[in-house]
């Protein structure tokens, strides 16, 4: 399948500082792509959908000014957790839509994890 | 909220068929479903997906019954390393919406 690359795989912050995690399509063009977040023994959480070119649309309850996504190419979005505190602290999980005439399919990448100290 | 139900958890014996079941009742006619499994501390993995016609590729088979409010993903002969967390995933307004999953448990 096509490959979708994060990193940082593994983040220690310290709290009130900003973080960045990147999302990568490396073998596809992907206009679309989607950031989630996880916490232990939990399903993951859609937290926004990001459009390249524009600006992302997030889910309801999340914090657009704290979780700030950009995807400024067609390759690459990145997740910016601004702030952040230990409640941040969870694993963040990025895909990207493969188009296929009517066969799109969403690819996942390897997931960040984030510790705030 | 995901539109899918799954059973918690299944058992299945290595080198057997595992079957796990997928009631999406309220799918629409042109959404798709969507598997992937998760393995613990990873990012989850794309299986299969389809619409209507059953699918099949190198990982799995995907049975759609005709009035596609569930669905049946087999994987033929069952792993150690097919153990994981498997997500039964109807795409809404094109997007994902992870449900709790059904744990598998591949047993020697």
């Amino acid at each position: 399948g096509a490959v979708v690359s994060q990193h940082p795989s593994r983040v220690i912050c310290k709290s009130g500082t900003s973080v960045k995690i990147e999302c990568r399509s490396l073998d596809f063009q992907a206009t679309t792509m989607f950031w989630y977040r996880q916490f232990p023994k939990k399903s993951l959480m859609l937290m926004a959908t990001s459009n390249e070119g524009s600006k992302a649309t997030y889910e309801q309850g999340v914090e657009k000014d704290k979780f700030l996504i950009n995807h400024a190419s067609l390759t690459l979005s990145t997740l910016t957790v601004t702030s952040a505190h230990p409640e941040d602290s969870s694993f963040y999980i990025c895909s990207a839509l493969l188009r296929d005439r009517e066969r799109n399919t969403i690819y996942f990448g390897e997931g960040s994890w984030l510790t705030v100290v | 909220d995901a539109k899918t139900t799954q059973p918690p958890s299944m058992d299945c014996a290595e080198g057997r068929a595992a079957n796990l079941p997928c009631n999406h009742s309220t799918i629409s006619g042109n959404e798709y479903v969507y598997w992937y499994r998760q393995i613990h501390s990873q990012g989850p993995q794309y299986i299969i997906h389809g619409l209507k016609n059953n699918e099949t590729n190198e990982m799995a088979s995907l049975i759609i019954t005709e009035d596609r409010k569930s669905s049946t993903l087999i994987l033929p002969h069952a792993t150690l390393r097919d153990t994981a967390v498997y997500y039964c995933i109807v795409r809404v307004g094109g997007k994902l919406i992870f449900g709790q999953g059904t744990e598998l448990s591949v047993k020697p």
